[in-house]
This record gives structure tokens, sequence and C-alpha cells, in this order.
């Protein structure tokens, strides 16, 4: 059955530094998403990305972070400065509404420990 | 952000005996429900949707009730077995197709033998 596969499963970073958290999406899907849990948190939105640019953001979602769909498979998720406060759990998301509509599939996720 | 509230963090329910997991919603624009499964360092599994415009949705052991006059929702899972254990995520997304999924906090479902 296809998947969405995330890598690294888990990414220890100095504070301040630029870290890239990468996913692939189930290949025909056209919808890619990301979301984070922090620690004993709801699962939150991050972004929606579609047709090569962005559909929505949260307002998490600020300056420091930014999203790519660098060729046909990979999709990422950049922090330029990380911040204590963003060790969290990031799930990767994709869907092909075209066919059932909203229903996301989730990768494993990264769990991102700022240090 | 409250829009979805699981109000029960835990449930615990004897194997074989039926599991009801409950779930409300304030935003009146919601018109796709979703459940997911969560097991430890997996990411959320997509179980079972429903839209606004139905009231049951039904798939295997695994039904899932709408009332929208009371913004509520329910999942029932019949007969629990014990792989059911697992959080379980009420979710809910509105208006355009790549909307984002507003979930609730979960609940721990233990199925104790």
């Amino acid at each position: 059955e296809p998947e969405v596969t995330q890598t690294p499963s888990h990414q220890v970073t100095q504070m301040g530094q630029e870290v890239i958290l990468r996913c692939v999406p189930i290949s025909n899907h056209l919808y890619f998403y990301w979301y984070r849990q922090i620690l004993g948190q709801k699962v939150e939105f991050l972004v929606s990305f579609y047709n090569n640019e962005i559909s929505e953001k949260s307002e998490i979602f600020d300056d420091q972070f930014s999203v790519e769909r660098p060729d046909g498979s990979n999709f990422t998720l950049k922090i330029r400065s990380t911040k204590l406060e963003d060790s969290a759990m990031y799930f990767c998301a994709s869907s092909d509404s075209r066919r059932t509509k909203n229903i996301q599939y989730f990768g494993a996720g990264t769990r991102l420990s700022v240090l | 952000d409250q829009q979805v509230k699981q109000n029960s963090p835990s449930l615990s329910v004897q194997e074989g005996r039926i599991s009801i997991l409950n779930c409300d919603y304030t935003n009146s624009m919601f018109d796709y429900f979703l459940w997911y499964k969560k097991y430890p360092a997996e990411g959320p599994t997509f179980l079972i949707s429903i839209s606004s415009i139905k009231d049951k949705n039904e798939d295997g052991r695994f039904t899932v009730f709408l009332n929208k006059s009371a913004k509520h929702l329910s999942l029932h899972i019949v007969p629990s077995q014990p792989g059911d254990s697992a959080v379980y995520f009420c979710a809910a997304s509105g208006g355009s197709s790549a909307s984002k999924i507003i979930f609730g906090s979960g609940t721990r479902l233990s199925i104790r033998p």
C-alpha cells in the first residue's frame, strides 16, 4: 500500500541552526501538508501546498519556515533558525482530493529536538 | 484552538464490547469529518470519514455517526479488539479541497481482555 515516507525519523540540532525535514508524498497525490505536534498538545496545521505554491498557512508558519517541492517526488520543510520551542513531531501528509475529498495520509513523522 | 473537542482523554473497554468515542465541534463551516488512529511512534492513520450531508457511515467494525444539529459526532467500534488500543483523533475540515484538518486532542482507547 502506498505510504508517505519521512526522513530522518529523529533530528537533533542546536538552537539557531537550519534544519530541513524531508517527505516523499504518495506518488499520485497533488496536495501536500505539514503538521506538527508539540509533546502533550494537539496535532496542529502548519501549511498546505498545491501546484507549486502555498495554499494556506497557519500563524505558526512564520518567516522562519519555508516549504519546497524541489523535484517530482520530494516535499521539504525548512526551518531557517531553530528555536527551542520548535521541538516537536513534524508530520507530512498528502491527499488526492479529486477522488477522496480531504482524506489526508500521514507519514510516521520526524521528531525534531532543538538543544 | 478549541474548534474540535474530545472531552474524554481516555476510555477502557472490555474486549468484544462496543467502544464509543465522542467528539464535539463548534465551527458550522466544517463539512467533512474524519477519525484517525495513532499508535506510539507512528503518524495518524486514517480510519473513517463522513461528509456533512450524511448522518452515518459504516466500514466493517467502525461506524461514525454525525449529529449536525448538536455539532456532535461519535465513532463506534464493535466488537472491540486488542489491536484497537491506540489514541483516536477526531478531525474536521471545511471549505476548499485543500483544506487543513483541525484535530481534537485525542482519546486513548485501551481494550482490556
